[in-house]
């Protein structure tokens, strides 16, 4: 099994802080990585796939990077509705997500 | 719009039985992978079952597999989980979850207990 990695587990930042999550895998997943937001009580919502592919509909301050064991998923601008709990999925075998990074309120 | 809607969760003894099911409306289902995905309180999601569209490509993951059985209906626009053999590690929260690889869309996810 590909087990995905994510650091941090849990992240405390500002309105308007630059966010960085990383995300690695056990064996390589070429660019086969999607990327989720959760928030409490509700189903996970796509936001990146192919590592760097938006989804439509989803603010360009997110952004994602990345190929083979190592991705970046980025927002450039932290805005009030983005803290939530974020993850990555890897679907090159399988599919198995990251443990989840938390996104809080400094 | 893409509306998923799962039911038939419910609490049930270790070793019983439950199926869940899935109604599908607002795009063409017959033309889409589904797959059911849980999450345990507290913890990511796992993937549990995935069916291709056109119902020739069927994988479970290793925790559930020869217990749980994913199939389709697409007449009536519905996707199924038969769950056998419950066990306490199987209490979550069960999505339907539509596409190939990285679902697009998901459902609001029917609890599943698992409890004497």
């Amino acid at each position: 099994d590909i087990q995905m990695t994510q650091s941090p587990s849990t992240l405390s930042a500002s309105i308007g802080d630059r966010v960085t999550i990383t995300c690695r895998a056990s064996q390589s997943v070429s660019q086969w990585l999607a990327w989720y937001q959760q928030k409490p009580g509700k189903a996970p919502k796509l936001l990146i796939y192919k590592a760097s592919t938006l989804e439509d509909g989803v603010p360009s301050r997110f952004s994602g990077s990345g190929s083979g064991t190592e991705f970046t998923f980025t927002i450039s601008s932290l805005q009030p509705d983005d803290f939530a709990t974020y993850y990555c999925q890897q679907y090159n075998i399988f599919r198995t997500f990251g443990q989840g990074t938390k996104v809080e309120i400094k | 719009d893409v509306q998923l809607v799962e039911s038939g969760g419910g609490l049930v003894q270790p070793g019983g039985s439950l199926r869940l099911s899935c109604a599908a409306s607002g795009f063409t289902f017959s033309d889409y992978s589904m797959n059911w995905v849980r999450q345990a309180p507290g913890k990511e999601p796992e993937w549990v079952a995935y069916m291709s569209a056109r119902l020739n490509t069927i994988t479970y993951a290793d925790s559930v597999r020869g217990r749980f059985t994913i199939s389709r209906d697409n007449d009536r626009q519905s996707l199924y989980l038969q769950m056998t053999s419950l066990r306490v590690e199987d209490t979550a929260v069960y999505y339907c979850a539509r596409g190939e690889g990285f679902p697009d869309s998901w459902g609001q996810g029917t609890l599943v207990t698992v409890s004497s």
